[in-house]
């Protein structure tokens, strides 16, 4: 059973940049694609994004020119930076496994709060 | 963009019942849906993809159905442990919308 956890700051200053790194644990990054969803506070779910090892991206238009999402396969790690962050971006950043484009994300992290405010 | 919208948005029952929650898109589909449970503070579950296949190790009193515009997840002879908010993902285009959710509470 794989497992993901995320990791980066808790609290960044508006107009600020976003950083978050997932960390998988084990070898399977090249075969799955990776992704981040986000829950703003007593709100849904939002799509953020994914990537696929190959570095082939697929990102939420609603974010704009903002996201870059990475892979770095050889530290079993994906990463997530949302620059020019406003105190909308405050959320908890799920990262997530995507077996394939048409089955959903089925192993997931447990998520890191990250709260916009200066 | 294809929009979901997921009704209805609060749902209360009885342990035993069955209750069935929709998920409407704005245009027709293939199939590319998936069904998640998320519990307070937790991070979401996938139940179902392909908008019937059930994951494994998910009980098998929840399936789904659907086609086009429209599909269901329903639960058959609730437990206790299903009280949560459930959403359905809009699959293998982009982007990849999420339904506003269905929260689920157990009388």
């Amino acid at each position: 059973q794989v497992q993901l956890q995320e990791s980066g700051p808790a609290l960044v200053k508006p107009s600020e940049t976003l950083s978050l790194t997932c960390t998988v644990s084990d070898d399977s990054m090249k075969t799955y694609y990776w992704g981040w969803i986000r829950q703003a506070p007593g709100k849904g779910l939002e799509w953020i994004g994914y990537v696929y090892y190959s570095g082939s991206t697929n990102y939420n238009p609603s974010l704009g020119g903002r996201l870059t999402i990475s892979v770095a396969t050889s530290m079993q790690q994906f990463s997530l930076r949302l620059t020019s962050v406003t105190a909308a971006d405050t959320a908890v950043y799920y990262c997530a496994r995507l077996v394939g484009p048409t089955t959903g994300f089925d192993s997931w992290g447990q998520g890191a709060l990250v709260t916009v405010s200066s | 963009d294809i929009q979901l919208t997921q009704s209805p948005s609060f749902l209360s029952a009885s342990v035993g019942d069955r209750v069935t929650i929709t998920c409407r898109a704005s245009q027709a589909i293939r199939g590319f849906l998936a069904w998640y449970q998320q519990k307070p503070g937790r991070a979401p579950k996938l139940l179902i993809s392909a908008a019937s296949t059930l994951q494994s190790g998910v009980p098998s009193r929840f399936s789904g159905s659907g086609f086009g515009t429209e599909f269901t997840l329903t639960i058959s002879g609730l437990q206790p442990e299903d009280s949560a908010t459930y959403y359905c993902q809009l699959l293998n285009t982009s982007p990849l919308p999420f339904g506003g959710g269905t929260k689920l509470e157990i009388k």
